[in-house]
């Protein structure tokens, strides 16, 4: 079965401290796709990042981070000096296609991250 | 990135009646996705389609919900018969490849039943 969890429900943060949203997969295929994506107040959902199973290089975007770990089966989000902008609910997905024709997408609940002035 | 619209953005309806939900991609793809969002929970997918069938369908896509392209170009999603639990968001994704499917969002259509 695939499941996404993301424990952390709603965080709060001050303006330009770094925080860290988690994200937790499970899967028996070997290969498979994590995504993140960001949803603000508006309601559309943004792509954020692909990562791909069998490529385990962090990755860096801007303020953005990603530290994906097969061993605890992590996708982590980190945004350092976070901004009020960064105000949104960001989920984070599994795609595998095990059984799927067409990859369908495995959402976690959301992480409802506000940041404060 | 591909761009997509969805129309309308908003929809108001009384139970039993039928809505359709439209998405209008602005380039060509190949690989067509509804999910929808209930209220402050998560994402959850409905159905894929591709080269004008469905692929795959989730156990929330009963017999109420049909996808098609009549045109080639819109993909829409109909719902027959509202239920007041059918009130959710509703978005299409597109897909350019099969491999490395970035699923792109469009910006939602808010359904609501009454």
């Amino acid at each position: 079965a695939q499941k996404v969890t993301q424990a952390q429900t709603e965080i709060s943060v001050v303006e330009k401290e770094d925080v860290t949203l988690d994200c937790v997969y499970e899967t028996r295929d070997t290969t498979y796709y994590l995504f993140w994506y960001k949803q603000p107040p508006s309601g559309e959902l943004v792509f954020l990042i692909r990562r791909n199973s069998f490529d385990e290089q962090n990755e860096i975007s801007g303020r953005y981070s990603w530290n994906f770990q097969k061993s605890t089966s992590s996708f982590n989000f980190t945004i350092t000096a976070s901004q009020v902008v960064d105000s949104a609910v960001y989920f984070c997905a599994l795609r595998s296609d095990r059984g799927s024709t067409l990859g369908r997408l495995y959402f976690g609940r959301g992480t409802q991250l506000t940041v404060w002035p | 990135e591909p761009e997509v619209t969805q129309t309308p953005s908003h929809q108001v309806t009384q139970m039993g009646q039928e809505v359709i939900l439209r998405c209008v991609p602005i380039s060509n793809h190949l690989y067509f996705y509804w999910y929808r969002q209930i209220l402050g929970q998560k994402v959850e997918f409905l159905v894929s389609f591709y080269n004008n069938e469905i692929s795959e369908k989730s156990e929330i896509f009963d017999d109420q919900f049909s996808v098609e392209r009549p045109d080639g170009s819109n993909f829409t999603l109909k719902i027959r018969s509202t239920k007041l639990e059918d009130s959710a968001m509703y978005f299409c994704a597109l897909g350019t490849q099969r491999v490395y499917n970035e699923q792109f969002f469009g910006p939602g259509t808010r359904l609501t039943v009454l």
